[in-house]
């Protein structure tokens, strides 16, 4: 059962445009949640994160809002760049005492921004 | 430079052998993951160490092994009871387990059974 989840495979922008990601999570105990950036046969980069007591964190272009009633949180890149093109992971962990210290991530989105 | 090395990048393994992938760290983090990446999946937990001489089962351990007798270091085993091995791993490490801190990830090793 996903407890993550990325519910658009794919996404394409044009560029200048705003990029809006999408993620989803189940898991109430859920406290830290984090977007990576990731090209082909690389690592994952770490992007922005936010914790729960906050409801956005903005890092330059990129803005992550999250609303914990609905368990949904979005990453925006304003305005997007060609360079941004790479698949995007949601993740989240239960952070202090949980059992899921350990980052559970979604199935990713692939972003494409077009000249 | 501070970071989290794996090797080697491609790794070829006949049908029936075992196999061990390479992560150091020089980032004096605490813990330490492996993750399982195929495509049009996210990233699957194997294993994770918490502090040196400790590891955990993950989500899908079934056919790994891992150690952990150095802080730097937390190495795989492929071993041939797993079932499907050709996949991406990915190694990463974070300052401590748990709490609002992010993981830091290598390169990856492609593993490809011939």
């Amino acid at each position: 059962d996903q407890q993550v989840k990325q519910n658009s495979p794919s996404l394409s922008v044009q560029e200048g445009r705003i990029s809006i990601l999408n993620c989803d999570y189940t898991n109430s105990m859920f406290d830290y949640f984090l977007w990576y950036k990731k090209y082909p046969a690389e690592g994952p980069t770490f992007l922005i994160s936010i914790s729960s007591i906050k409801d956005k964190n903005e890092d330059g272009r990129f803005t992550v809002f999250l609303n914990k009633s609905a368990k949904h949180l979005s990453l925006h890149i304003v305005p997007s760049q060609p360079g941004d093109s790479a698949v995007y992971f949601c993740a989240a962990s239960a952070g202090y005492g949980g059992s899921q210290g350990n980052l559970i991530f979604g199935k990713g989105t692939k972003l494409s921004v077009k000249p | 430079d501070g970071g989290i090395t794996q090797s080697p990048k491609y790794l070829f393994r006949k049908e029936g052998q075992n196999v061990t992938l390479s992560c150091e760290q020089n980032l004096n983090h605490d813990a330490m993951y492996w993750y399982r990446q195929d495509p049009g999946q996210g990233l699957r937990l194997i294993y994770y160490s918490q502090i040196v001489n400790d590891f955990q089962k993950g989500d899908i351990a079934e056919g790994y092994s891992v150690s952990r007798e150095k802080k730097e270091s937390f190495p795989l085993t492929v071993t041939s009871a797993q079932k499907n091995p050709t996949a991406f791993y990915l190694c990463a490490s974070s300052i401590f387990f748990g709490g609002n801190t992010e993981a830091f990830f290598g390169q990856g090793t492609r593993l490809t059974v011939v």
